[in-house]
């Protein structure tokens, strides 16, 4: 199976901070990158596809970037909201993975 | 709006069978695939395998291999998943999710907890 390895695990910032997660697999899937944003109690929700691309409704502050082994989830300016737990899940494999999950506290 | 219903809480025994069904609205159920996620207390996501609704085609995760059948009606535009001979470790939030043209995982149910306990 493809591994997917999220860093770091936790993350403290503030409210107005930028924030970058990164996601690495341990051999290339193209773009087939997605991200998913969890709150506590909930079933996650898709934010990003294809690497980069932004799902319909999701706010313009997250972005996403990356290729081959190495992807990125930012978030622009961070808002109260956006404190949550993040996944990324590799979709090239027949066999899908999920990262570890990166969870976003308040400073 | 695309809507996945999930059946309720379970609790099981070690070596039973849980089934949880998983009911769609909102869409065409044929044309689009199934995926089934579970997260065990505290932890992670872990990808369980996919059913295609149009044909029934399966693919499990490989340390899922012999304990789970993925199933769908589409009569009744409803998924199933069964796990057999269950362990304390299949203790989790079982959920269902929408597989969309781009093989994205884009709208998940509200999850079943199964709790296996002597």
């Amino acid at each position: 199976d493809i591994q997917m390895t999220q860093s770091p695990s936790t993350l403290s910032a503030s409210v107005g901070d930028r924030v970058t997660i990164t996601c690495r697999a341990s051999q290339s899937i193209s773009s087939w990158l997605a991200w998913y944003q969890q709150k506590p109690g909930k079933a996650p929700k898709l934010l990003i596809y294809k690497a980069s691309s932004l799902e319909s409704g999701v706010p313009s502050r997250f972005s996403g970037s990356g290729s081959g082994t190495e992807f990125t989830l930012t978030i622009s300016s961070l808002q109260p909201d956006d404190f949550a737990t993040y996944y990324c899940q590799q979709y090239n494999s027949y066999f899908r993975t999920f990262g570890q999950g990166t969870k976003v506290e308040i400073k | 709006q695309v809507q996945l219903v999930q059946s309720g809480a379970e609790v099981k025994k070690p070596g039973a069978s849980v089934k949880v069904s998983c009911k769609a609205s909102g869409y065409t159920f044929t044309s689009y695939g199934i995926s089934w996620v579970r997260q065990a207390p505290g932890q992670g996501l872990e990808w369980m395998g996919w059913i295609s609704a149009y044909n029934g085609n399966t693919n499990y995760a490989q340390k899922l291999q012999g304990r789970v059948t993925m199933t769908t009606d589409t009569s009744t535009s409803t998924a199933y998943m069964e796990l057999r001979s269950l362990r304390s470790d299949d203790t989790a939030v079982y959920y269902c999710a929408r597989v969309n043209y781009d093989s994205v995982i884009d709208y998940w149910g509200q999850g079943t907890l199964v709790t296996v306990s002597s």
